[in-house]
This record gives C-alpha cells, structure tokens and sequence, in this order.
C-alpha cells in the first residue's frame, strides 16, 4: 500500500518562506508530486521529483529524498494569493498510472 | 485546449439512482483518473486507467464502475447512489508516469 503523512496547517507572514514537509511509505515509488489547490478550485500540478535533490520553477521549490522517503516544498517570497492546500502525490512503479495523494496541508499567508 | 472536462458540474441525485459523469480530455494522455474528494480531505483515487481498454481499482472503488472504450474518454458510473457518495469529484489525465496529472473542474454531488 500507500500512505503519506504532510502537517495539516502552517501559517506564515507575507515575504517569508515556508516549508511543507511530506514523508511517505509506498512500494514500487516512482516520484513526488505537489499540487496547490484554492478553495472551491481543482488541483494544479506545481512540481515533480524523481531523482534526489531540488527542482526549482521560480518561487517555488521541491526536494526529494529517496533514502529518507521524504520530501519537501519550498515557497519563497510569499505572497497573499499563496493563501491554498498543498498535496504531496506518489506515483508507482509497479501500478503505471496509479498517484496516490497526502491529506493536504493548509497554508494560511498573513499580511 | 479545452484540456479536461467534466459535466455536469453539479448534481443532486436521490439515494438509489444512478448516474454517469462524464470526463474529456484533448491532450491525447493515455492515464486518466478518478478521485473523489470530501470537505477538508484529500484526494482519494477510484478508479485509473492506462489506456483505452485498460482500467484498474484505486482505494475506494465500491460502487463505481468505469471504462475507458477510447483515448479521450473515461465516464465514471455511480451504480446505485448513496449519502456517502456525497463529494467532489476530479477526472485527472496526464502523459505517463513522471508527468503532472492536469484536472478538470470537478462534479459537485449531492446525495439525498
């Protein structure tokens, strides 16, 4: 099976960085995926990672370890419209096309 | 592009009716996915599919069928509605594996 574990809140102030954590226990993994959902929205894919290390798609930033079976995203320079749920998503080697998601975390930006 | 649509956008179904929502995309993926999601929740994956003809169960697939007869489509079908299928529902697609899923706008469903 899969599972993954994400905080389910963070808060931070407006120009500051976050980083939302996920650690995951999966068979087969293939890569990590992080989604940003706004309320009443559907998810839109912001990065992936199938190799150990960092991508980077301007302000926003995903690492990954396979050795540790965690991984992170980094928004930097936050800005109010940040305001959204992330979700990490593994992807399967064994099962093609089968993406399972974390349970999401909240981030609230404050001025 | 139109990229992934789903009709209807919303439904209210009484508890034993079923129904199909229908799911589009024009990017010629071959994966195409069903999640539902409830208020405060994550993505929960029904149903998937890898190619025309090709579908597998995801977690919880009691009381939805699919099938995908072509590339483009992947309708979900609700075989006989109940209260706890209240919930939003996504249709994903994306390339293969490695690739990001591209969602469509969600089915509101409400089951009375």
């Amino acid at each position: 099976g899969q599972s993954l574990e994400q905080p389910s809140e963070v808060t931070a102030v407006e120009g500051a960085i976050v980083q939302i954590n996920c650690t995951y226990q999966t068979s087969g993994f293939y890569g990590l995926s992080w989604y940003q959902q706004h309320d009443g929205g559907a998810p839109t894919f912001l990065s992936y990672n199938g190799l150990d290390g960092l991508e980077e798609t301007g302000r926003f930033s995903s690492f990954l370890s396979r050795s540790d079976s965690y991984g992170y995203l980094l928004l930097q320079e936050l800005q109010m419209k940040d305001s959204a749920s992330y979700f990490c998503a593994v992807s399967s080697n064994t099962n093609a096309g089968k993406s399972t998601f974390g349970d999401g975390t909240t981030l609230t930006v404050k001025p | 592009n139109a990229g992934v649509t789903q009709t209807p956008k919303f439904q209210v179904l009484k508890t034993g009716q079923s129904m199909t929502l229908q799911c589009a995309q024009d990017m010629n993926h071959e994966y195409m996915s069903w999640y539902r999601q409830d208020p405060g929740m994550g993505l929960r994956l029904i149903h998937y599919s890898v190619g025309a003809g090709i579908t597998d169960q995801g977690e919880v697939p009691n009381g939805y069928n699919v099938s995908r007869s072509t590339t483009e489509d992947f309708p979900l079908r609700l075989l006989s509605a109940a209260p706890s299928q209240t919930s939003v529902y996504f249709c994903a697609s994306t390339h293969r594996t490695g690739y990001g899923y591209t969602f469509g706008s969600g089915t509101r469903l409400t089951v009375v």
